[in-house]
């Protein structure tokens, strides 16, 4: 159990454009699910915590406008990438929790952003 | 402010061979302490967690972990390790008032057959 999927796997696209990566908890509810970043090579870094139904929590030094996260549903979390440019390329994986505030983490398999 | 420490960034061993991976934390509370495997271009799997109780924390994959509250200390632990086990290998530390995980900066290991 506690199976997390993301959606796609890898995306390639224009400069200008936006980018939606989607997030599903497979077999479980997820109060809270969390996106990160990781550039190669690198570390995790946290950029937002959602709750379903409310806004999400950016951390210091993430663009909310540029990163838009919607947690609509308690096995859905969104993340879109607005007018996507070079430097947005990385690695981007989103986790989930059964519960709100301290819980395990279990984390999707990541999507690859490339932007031309 | 919450940290992870893994002191070793890259780490190779024999097939067979013990393996110990270190990770320090230092944390205002009871920490809830987590590690978690990455293969290449993947997300990350659990390994193992503890967050109360028994210090020795048994996890998948025949690896191990021990709690030292004193050292402030989560080393993980596997006695034979397979080739299989080439990864990057993370720790984490939250709390039980739902801070945020703290990832520490991962070690890599190689396993020579």
């Amino acid at each position: 159990g506690a199976v997390v999927s993301q959606h796609p796997s890898w995306v390639i696209c224009k400069s200008g454009t936006s980018v939606k990566i989607e997030c599903r908890s497979l077999d479980f509810q997820a109060t809270t699910m969390f996106w990160y970043r990781q550039f190669p090579k690198q570390s995790l870094m946290l950029m937002a915590t959602s709750n379903e139904g409310s806004k999400a929590t950016y951390e210091q030094g993430v663009e909310k406008d540029k990163f838009l996260i919607n947690h609509a549903s308690l096995t859905l979390s969104t993340l879109t990438v607005t007018s996507a440019h070079p430097e947005d390329s990385s690695f981007y994986i989103c986790s989930a929790s059964r519960l709100a505030g301290a819980d395990t983490q279990y984390f999707g398999p990541g999507t690859r952003l490339t932007v031309l | 402010a919450q940290s992870v420490t893994q002191p070793d960034i890259h780490i190779t061993v024999s097939e067979g061979a013990s393996l110990e991976l270190r990770c320090n934390y230092s944390y205002g509370a009871t920490p809830y302490l987590f590690w978690y495997v990455q293969s290449p271009g993947q997300g990350l799997q659990l390994l193992l967690k503890y967050f109360s109780g028994d210090t020795l924390v048994q996890g998948i994959k025949g690896f191990e972990a021990e709690f030292k509250r004193s050292q402030s200390s989560f080393n993980l632990r596997k006695p034979s390790v397979h080739w299989s086990d080439a990864a990057e290998y993370f720790c984490a530390v939250g709390g039980s008032s739902g801070d945020k995980l703290t990832f520490g900066t991962g070690t890599r290991l190689a396993v020579r057959p």
